[in-house]
């Protein structure tokens, strides 16, 4: 499997912007980035996913290096809701699985500061 | 009206036991999937599944079992319960794809005494 490498933990003030950074130097071509995130008490979250090229949606940005081996995750505003474990996951699978697994590593815990 | 619902929420038993956790989804997807959250709050995947192959991740012990009624239900079957059990157990589900979303139940907190 492809690794991901991400801080253990990240600070921000509220309503400033917020940039997680995620290391994955071994991805494949065909894999895809996926950011998740888990408030506390909750199951993980849906945030974004990508290929090569910059993604936006209502919850955050992400940003996809040239080269893929590294990407971004942008949270333009942060608020006290936005404080949870931040993932970063390579999503692969091939056509027997059927599945495509989401493989979680320790992620990054992002505190929000009032 | 929730995506994916497990149930119980919480649930406590003695060891040796034999327990059954739930999960349901209405979202039409054809993969589910069940990962363990242990103290450490590490989430490792325990089972991927769908109507024609089931991926057992090798290091769940044969005590645990999923079992699938029909596509929207994967049910955690769980024989002689142990201490190290313990944990709180995630269910989720997807649609086939690298690029699709999966979406997460709410969880079951099991506590083995």
């Amino acid at each position: 499997d492809a690794k991901t490498t991400q801080p253990n933990s990240m600070e921000s003030n509220e309503e400033e912007p917020v940039h997680l950074p995620c290391n994955h130097s071994t991805i494949s071509g065909t894999d895809y980035i996926h950011w998740y995130r888990q408030l506390p008490s909750q199951g993980p979250e849906y945030v974004i996913h990508g290929l090569t090229s910059n993604v936006n949606n209502r919850m955050a940005s992400l940003a996809i290096a040239e080269d893929r081996k590294s990407s971004t995750l942008i949270l333009h505003r942060a608020t006290l809701r936005d404080a949870a474990v931040y993932y970063c996951i390579l999503r692969w699978g091939y056509s027997g699985a059927g599945s495509y697994q989401l493989t979680f590593g320790k992620g990054t815990k992002l505190s929000v500061i009032p | 009206d929730t995506a994916v619902s497990q149930t119980p929420k919480y649930l406590v038993t003695q060891m040796g036991n034999d327990k059954s956790i739930k999960c349901e989804q209405n979202l039409g997807h054809d993969t589910m999937y069940w990962y363990k959250q242990d103290s450490k709050k590490f989430l490792k995947i325990m089972f991927s599944y769908n109507n024609k192959e089931l991926i057992i991740n090798e290091t769940v012990p044969n005590r645990f079992s999923p079992k699938s009624p029909d596509k929207a239900h994967l049910n955690l079957h769980i024989n002689s319960l142990e201490l190290g059990d313990s944990a709180v157990y995630f269910c989720a589900s997807s649609a086939i794809g690298r690029n699709t979303e999966a979406f997460f139940g709410q969880g079951t907190r099991l506590t083995v005494v």
